[in-house]
């Protein structure tokens, strides 16, 4: 398996709803990521996780929370978000947490505030 | 200061022409490496190469060739024959080895049409 599994791939939600958005990957990867893209813009990095340790938080707004419950699994919680959040939710892991290893990316997921 | 820098924000070719995609970097770090993604529309950033400092040798992997040159602190992408298929938005990125965390530092991408 050399994939990493986000789902869902679309979410609408309300802007007092609380959703939660799902990364998974099977090869081991110690290293696991939450990006943010705005259209035609590159990927902003949001979290980092190394050995299921939160090890970087991008000043990002406390209603994303982020979760890594084992070393296979990446959650993003949502709550009260804002129409400007309205972006491709990409997860990426990496082999280990350290330079020059690369990301293996996932699909993403589009998420739309209403 | 911006380190990785796409100039060409847009390109648009002929099916079967070659093209190339610029990348010039910025780093004071002795190690580091250069990456290259390309993002179809369907959103999956999928990794295409990796170089490290120490290697200048370029790399040929089928229509694709990578050329980096320290000198000039490029790292460019040549897709010959083009089809298609690669219409994309291709991204540049560099992660330096005196970071002590692996965060990849992307260019604004290249927005690249290939006409039928």
């Amino acid at each position: 398996d050399t994939e990493v599994t986000q789902t869902p791939k679309h979410l609408v939600m309300g802007m007092t709803n609380k959703k939660s958005l799902k990364c998974e990957q099977h090869m081991g990867h110690r290293a696991m990521y939450w990006y943010k893209q705005k259209a035609k813009k590159p990927p902003e990095l949001m979290f980092v996780y190394s050995y299921e340790k939160l090890s970087i938080n991008e000043s990002v707004p406390s209603r994303f929370s982020p979760e890594c419950p084992n070393s296979s699994l990446l959650n993003l919680h949502l709550h009260a978000l804002q129409p400007e959040d309205s972006a491709l939710y990409l997860c990426a892991s990496s082999q280990e947490p350290y330079p020059g290893y690369g990301y293996t990316f996932g699909s993403g997921t589009r998420l739309t505030i209403v | 200061a911006q380190k990785v820098t796409q100039a060409q924000t847009e390109i648009s070719v002929v099916e079967k022409e070659d093209v190339t995609l610029d990348c010039v970097y910025e780093t004071r770090d002795t190690t580091y490496y250069l990456f290259w993604y390309k993002q179809p529309p369907s959103g999956e950033l999928v990794f295409l190469i990796r170089r490290n400092s120490f290697d200048e040798q370029n790399e040929i992997s089928g229509r694709y060739s990578w050329n980096f040159q320290k000198s000039t602190s490029s790292f460019n992408f040549t897709i010959t024959a083009s089809q298609v298929v690669d219409s994309a938005v291709y991204f540049c990125a560099l992660s330096e080895a005196e970071r002590r965390d692996d965060k990849i530092i992307f260019g604004k991408g290249t927005r690249l049409h290939i006409l039928p």
